[in-house]
């Protein structure tokens, strides 16, 4: 959907340790969205970022850095991973058709943090 | 922030059966979104509705919008196997934001 990957998509590992997750895009979308998905709490937003270098912090976005040096791709850092982050966490970018933004979500990243 | 609140958060309904799942705001909101989520999967865009009173119809599913703007409500008849899995609503969350419920996880008793 709307040319949207994520990498890895799946990763283990341990607390204290830094992560990058990368979401990739073809279509030159200007906006892109990190989520993390936790049961019972839906989809929450991390960062969002609505140009090159251009980012701002969603409604969990401690513990959480991201960077957009390309239109194409958005990357979320842990700094210092904590077992709370363990997570399901998704990519979107937002995409107009008419009067109507529609986002488009990547496969997603499970990360398990130890 | 803008918030949307979902009831229920779970629902087991059987085969066949119809079901109505419920978005509701405190505030009035100028769109709703729906979207999809089938179990290991990634959210899907099923349908926006921006006019008072609308209402939507994809096959078995039908949206509508409060009179208010303030709720909407999927309603789901003759329920199959495929519909399992998480409904979210959405309203716009500022700076082309979404601001999404918290889910109807729907699971589907054959």
């Amino acid at each position: 959907d709307a040319g949207i990957t994520q990498s890895p998509r799946h990763k283990v590992t341990e607390t204290g340790t830094p992560v990058t997750l990368r979401c990739h895009q073809t279509e030159n979308h200007r906006y892109m969205y990190w989520y993390r998905q936790d049961p019972g709490h839906g989809l929450r937003l991390i960062h969002y970022s609505y140009g090159v270098k251009d980012t701002d912090k969603g409604e969990v976005s401690d513990g959480y850095s991201v960077s957009r040096s390309k239109t194409e791709d958005f990357l979320l850092t842990l700094e210092s991973a904590t077992s709370s982050q363990t997570s399901v966490y998704f990519c979107a970018i937002s995409k107009t058709s008419g009067s109507t933004d529609t986002q488009y979500f990547g496969p997603g990243t499970r990360l398990t943090v130890l | 922030g803008q918030q949307v609140m979902q009831i229920p958060q779970y629902q087991h309904v059987q085969e066949g059966e119809d079901f109505t799942t419920y978005c509701n705001s405190s505030t009035t909101l100028s769109n709703i979104q729906w979207y999809k989520q089938r179990p290991g999967g990634h959210p899907v865009f099923l349908i926006q509705l921006v006019k008072s009173g609308e209402v939507k119809k994809q096959k078995r599913l039908t949206f509508q919008f409060g009179e208010a703007k303030k709720n909407s409500s999927l309603h789901i008849t003759a329920t199959q196997t495929t519909d399992v899995g998480t409904y979210f609503c959405a309203g716009p969350g500022g700076n082309n934001r979404l601001a999404f419920g918290k889910g109807n996880q729907v699971v589907v008793i054959p």
